[in-house]
């Protein structure tokens, strides 16, 4: 079945520091791609998506480009804000009616 | 506009009990769906609506567990004789059409805590 993996462990950065955080998929078809974030003591939220390959989906600074070759969606951003503070989700359909797959998060801290 | 709201907030329940969780999705969204998430992971998906038809119930756990959108509005997700495995966020979201493209709205979600 479909599966969407995210790197490892939180992530600690200092603000204005350089952000990624990897992503993979497999799937075998609807391949839309989504970026979903969780701040604190709020529901989900998207951030961006991708709905084919080689497209990009950019928001609030964050970027992520849908690249089918490698099966990858990582999230990048350029100068990270104490306000990014937050966890990230990957997120696949796997059905042409949106049921999506989730990776397991990556807790993201930014201090100041 | 008004987003997707869940009821109740938080819910502790103990173990044998049964428990209903309401979703109030966005008005005219077609696409229901629920989701469970554990502590320190991805949400994982329960069941799907499509105004109140249940097309996908292949992510409910057990029999204990039961959806319904009688109406193609609000939904409620049931769940009998609650064990502890079942302590988790219940999240809710709605999407305005049937398309794997569209975003999903989620609710701020129902922490169950069975005791």
């Amino acid at each position: 079945g479909d599966s969407v993996t995210q790197m490892e462990g939180p992530v600690t950065l200092s603000e204005e520091a350089f952000l990624t955080i990897n992503c993979t998929y497999t799937a075998t078809g609807y391949p839309s791609l989504f970026w979903y974030v969780q701040y604190p003591g709020e529901g989900l939220q998207l951030l961006l998506k991708a709905t084919k390959a080689d497209d990009k989906g950019s928001n609030k600074g964050f970027e992520a480009t849908y690249r089918k070759e490698t099966t990858s969606f990582h999230l990048e951003k350029g100068s990270v804000q104490v306000s990014d503070s937050a966890v990230y989700f990957c997120a696949s359909p796997g059905t042409s009616y949106g049921k999506l797959t989730f990776g397991q998060g990556t807790i993201l801290t930014v201090h100041p | 506009g008004a987003g997707v709201s869940q009821s109740p907030r938080y819910k502790v329940a103990k173990r044998g009990q049964d428990v209903a969780l309401r979703c109030d999705p966005i008005s005219g969204h077609v696409s229901l769906f629920w989701y469970q998430q554990a502590l320190g992971q991805g949400p994982e998906f329960l069941t799907y609506f499509q105004n109140e038809a249940q097309l996908d119930k292949s992510g409910l756990p057990s029999d204990r567990f039961f959806a319904e959108r009688p109406e193609g509005s609000v939904s409620t997700l049931k769940i009998q004789r609650t064990q502890q495995e079942d302590s988790a966020v219940y999240l809710c979201a709605s999407s305005l059409v049937r398309d794997s493209s569209y975003e999903q709205y989620f609710g701020p979600g129902t922490r169950l805590t069975v005791t």
